[in-house]
């Protein structure tokens, strides 16, 4: 159990279009899911926290006009990077924490964003 | 001072080597503490907790010093398939569940 998918998993944009990522956990119930974003050689850093039918928490620095963060439902999150430019490639991976569980997250296998 | 901080590496070992990784961290109202691996261009997977009294799962041993604020990973008889970056990750950062990352230390076992 504790599977978490990602769709797409790789897409590649032109400047100024948007993307939508989704995060979905397939055998459980995530009350609250995780945006990550990871550059080359980087650690991840927390872009978001989601929390299902509330708004999401942004971390410093991340402009929430341009990542908007949808979690309508227990098993599904979704990201669109709005206005896409070539800095926004990255490797953006979300996480789910099981409803009820303290602090084990379970991560999608990624979603790697290229912007031409 | 980052939060999280590990040896980039890469640490280059034979097979059957025993291999160390260390990690500190800023945050002492940390709770929880984890190692993850992560292959290259995949997602993070857990690896194993790491609890107060240390624990050890098969060839991996974890260590935790709150009062030094450092975790450290022991890995014994090491794998090509131990090949892979290993994450430091404790519990932190904005909210309860919020978990922050170290960059990773570089494993590389070499036949």
């Amino acid at each position: 159990g504790a599977v978490v998918s990602q769709h797409p998993s790789r897409v590649i944009c032109k400047s100024g279009t948007s993307v939508k990522i989704e995060c979905r956990s397939l055998d459980f119930q995530a009350t609250t899911m995780f945006w990550y974003r990871q550059f080359p050689k980087q650690s991840l850093m927390l872009m978001a926290t989601s929390n299902e039918g509330s708004k999401a928490t942004y971390e410093q620095g991340v402009e929430k006009d341009k990542f908007l963060i949808n979690h309508a439902s227990l098993t599904l999150s979704t990201l669109t990077v709005t206005s896409a430019h070539p800095e926004d490639s990255s490797f953006y991976i979300c996480s789910a924490k099981r409803q009820g569980a303290s602090y084990e997250q379970y991560f999608g296998p990624g979603t790697r964003l290229t912007v031409t | 001072r980052k939060e999280v901080e590990q040896d980039p590496g890469p640490f280059n070992v034979p097979e059957g080597a025993t291999v160390a990784f260390n990690c500190t961290y800023s945050n002492s109202a940390s709770q929880s503490f984890f190692w993850y691996r992560q292959d290259c261009r995949k997602e993070p997977k857990l690896l194993m907790s790491v609890y107060s009294s240390g624990n050890e799962d098969g060839r991996f041993t974890a260590q935790l010093n709150r009062a030094s604020q450092y975790i450290s990973l022991l890995i014994r008889d090491s794998k090509l398939s131990d090949s892979a970056t290993y994450l430091c990750v404790v519990n932190g950062g904005s909210g309860y569940s919020t978990l922050t990352f170290g960059k990773g230390t570089m494993l590389l076992v070499s036949p």
